[in-house]
């Protein structure tokens, strides 16, 4: 199946502070991207869908502002946790699609805000 | 709207055990698909299966089966004579032709635990 990395796999950073997390589509391009979050011991929600060359599409209740999406490339979509808080740690996961149909997840980045 | 509804948090059972993991959906779509992950505590997600809303047959893999019910919204998991190495959050989850089948709606996930 078609491979995606995500990076890091696990991060703490402070309050206040930012921290950007990569999503790559290593043997395909993606021109959608797709970023879940997860809450300890809880479902995955989507966050945003990420479109290459174009804004993300947040879902609602998702500040747009606290969640960056960026996606220059069809390999690569970045998600920044910006003015980070204790709130924010999380479980935070992409997915890629190569077509209409399946998407493959990554890794998953944990995120714990100090 | 779409909604997965797993309704068992944590299942616990003894080795060599069957276990049934249950899972209701709601879609007002007719096309759609269905999967199941498995999330170890490392956290990635693993893919075990994707069942399309035309497909009622069933499935079995090994250890693993599905019991796809369209009359009932149901798509059932069962494990076979769990081993311990089967301990994991299991998510059912959808995705619809009108939202994108890229986009997936989760269950809030059972908790298996197998012990020895």
């Amino acid at each position: 199946g078609a491979v995606v990395s995500q990076h890091p796999s696990r991060v703490i950073c402070k309050s206040g502070t930012s921290v950007k997390i990569e999503c790559r589509s290593l043997d395909f391009q993606a021109t959608t991207m797709f970023w879940y979050r997860q809450f300890p011991k809880k479902s995955l929600m989507l966050m945003a869908t990420s479109n290459e060359g174009s804004k993300a599409t947040y879902e609602q209740g998702v500040e747009k502002d606290k969640f960056l999406i960026n996606h220059a490339s069809l390999t690569l979509s970045t998600l920044t946790v910006t003015s980070a808080h204790p709130e924010d740690s999380s479980f935070y996961i992409c997915s890629a699609a190569p077509g209409q149909i399946e998407a493959f997840f990554g890794q998953g980045t944990r995120l714990t805000v100090v | 709207a779409q909604k997965v509804t797993q309704a068992q948090t944590e299942i616990s059972v003894v080795e060599k055990e069957d276990v049934t993991l249950d899972c209701v959906y709601e879609t007002r779509d007719t096309t759609y698909y269905l999967f199941w992950y498995k999330q170890p505590p490392s956290g990635e997600l693993v893919f075990l299966i994707r069942r399309n809303s035309f497909d009622e047959q069933n499935e079995i893999s090994g250890r693993y089966s599905w019991n796809f019910q369209k009359s009932t919204s149901s798509f059932n998991f069962t494990i076979t004579a769990s081993q311990v190495v089967d301990s994991a959050v299991y998510f059912c989850a959808l995705s619809e032709v009108n939202t994108g089948f890229q986009k997936l709606v989760f269950g809030t996930g059972t908790r298996l635990l197998v012990s020895p």
